[in-house]
């Protein structure tokens, strides 16, 4: 059974930095490419940033790009977002997926239960 | 960008009746393989979202068969054949054909 755990989010002040984590299991997790996808209080749902099964190739929402970086490490199956100088309209509930391959991007097989991430003085 | 526009915003429907939901694209959704990424996603109150259909009409895994996907190039449809209290929720399109990814607003289905 595909699991993905996301954690790490949190409270922050805008300006700061904070690092989510996503956990995976019940697949081979390097075989697969994964993904960020974030969804404001309230609102609908945004892609956010992508990252092949080697880590080699990334893909960026021009909202986040140079500010948010993803990677992961495929020895301890986990996907991360490293995510600096936040923005109040960075507040969301960040979900990891799953994409259909390790260069497949088109859609997000599963999903995680998601980290809230606040940003506010 | 692709523009993913969804209608109606609300649709309140009789449980046991169909219901229909339209998304709409600013860009043919056709890759250059021939294949086309529409991808719907059902997202329960407080939960996590679901995919349901991708390439158009292909259901996953455990969805039920009263969903169906429809449609070509950019005009493309998801019905529920007999709306069930289960199926209350918000639904989104989302295109992976062109980057950036992109996303519907939102379909929320409530029953009446």
């Amino acid at each position: 059974e595909v699991q993905l755990l996301e954690s790490g989010g949190g409270l922050v002040q805008p300006g700061g930095s904070l690092r989510l984590s996503c956990a995976a299991s019940g697949f081979t997790f390097s075989s697969y490419a994964m993904s960020w996808v974030r969804q404001a209080p309230g609102k609908g749902l945004e892609w956010v940033s992508t990252l092949s099964g080697s880590g080699s190739s990334t893909y960026y929402a021009d909202s986040v790009k140079g500010r948010f970086t993803i990677s992961r490490d495929n020895s301890k199956n986990t996907l991360y977002l490293q995510m600096n100088s936040l923005r109040a309209e960075d507040t969301a509930v960040y979900y990891c997926a799953k994409c259909p391959g390790s260069t497949g991007y088109s859609t997000f097989e599963y999903w995680g239960q998601g980290t809230l991430v606040t940003v506010s003085s | 960008d692709v523009v993913m526009t969804q209608s109606p915003l609300s649709l309140p429907v009789t449980l046991g009746q169909p219901a229909s939901i339209s998304c709409r694209s600013s860009q043919s959704l056709v890759f250059s393989d021939g294949i086309t990424y529409l991808n719907w996603f059902q997202q329960r109150p407080g939960q996590s979202p679901r995919r349901l259909l991708y390439k158009v009409s292909n259901r996953d895994s455990g969805v039920p068969d009263r969903f169906s996907g429809s449609g070509s190039g950019t005009d493309f449809t998801l019905k529920i054949s007999r709306v069930e209290a289960e199926d209350v929720g918000v639904y989104y399109c989302m295109q992976g054909t062109h980057w950036p990814l992109t996303f519907g607003g939102g379909t929320k289905v409530e029953i009446k």
